[in-house]
């Protein structure tokens, strides 16, 4: 069966410094791939998706980038945290176009201080 | 674009009453509606999806392109349906999920 790992699950982090956030997914191939954070009051934000390898799409301009350097690996990264970086990372994929289900990871708290 | 919109931030109502949540979606192409589910200290799971019309725990939701709705139902609450609950926006042409800002359901003893 398809499952799906996120770490850490907490950081704590200054200001400046760099961030890796990875996601892996195993029992399934070519996933498509997402990264969403989730704000109170905001939902989850959709950051990045990639439908293959090294393919990156950007949904809204940030501090921060994705790369996805093999089938079922997608990292998170940001080369300068900044306070308002901090939040709930979401890590998902689906098999499929937008009308199969997502399946989501348990998450990373970020802590930019 | 698309776009997903949940006008609630909190409901809360009393155990066996009814439980109505709203969505309303914008999407120009042909939409797929999911009802995510997130309970204390659980990762965020699918509830249910237009395109299976099952009842799960007790919920259904109906879509309705004319409305551009997809309200999520349960005739009598229950204290474990206390959670998260994110509508979500997908489709056939798009590799897309987008998620409303999510709706805290309470339900009181």
């Amino acid at each position: 069966s398809q499952t799906i790992h996120q770490w850490p699950a907490t950081l704590v982090q200054p200001v400046g410094s760099p961030l890796s956030l990875e996601c892996t997914v195993e029992g399934t191939s070519n996933p498509n791939l997402y990264w969403y954070r989730q704000a109170a009051g905001r939902g989850l934000q959709l950051l990045f998706y990639s439908v293959g390898i090294g393919q990156i799409s950007s949904e809204v301009p940030q501090n921060l980038s994705a790369s996805r350097p093999q089938d079922r690996q997608f990292i998170l990264s940001s080369k300068k945290l900044l306070l308002s970086d901090s939040g709930f990372y979401l890590c998902a994929f689906a098999e499929g176009k937008g009308s199969t289900e997502a399946f989501f990871g348990q998450g990373t708290r970020l802590t930019v201080v | 674009a698309q776009r997903v919109t949940q006008p609630e931030k909190l409901l809360s109502v009393f155990k066996g009453a009814p439980v109505e949540l709203k969505c309303n979606y914008s999407y120009s192409g042909s939409p797929e509606l999911f009802w995510y589910v997130q309970y204390s200290r659980q990762r965020l799971q699918l509830l249910l999806r237009h395109i299976s019309r099952e009842s799960i725990k007790g919920f259904t939701a109906d879509l309705n392109k004319g409305e551009t709705s997809f309200h999520l139902k349960k005739p009598f609450a229950q204290e474990e349906d206390s959670a998260m609950y994110y509508c979500a926006l997908g489709g056939s042409g798009t590799y897309k999920y987008i998620f409303g800002t999510g709706t805290r359901l309470k339900v009181l003893a």
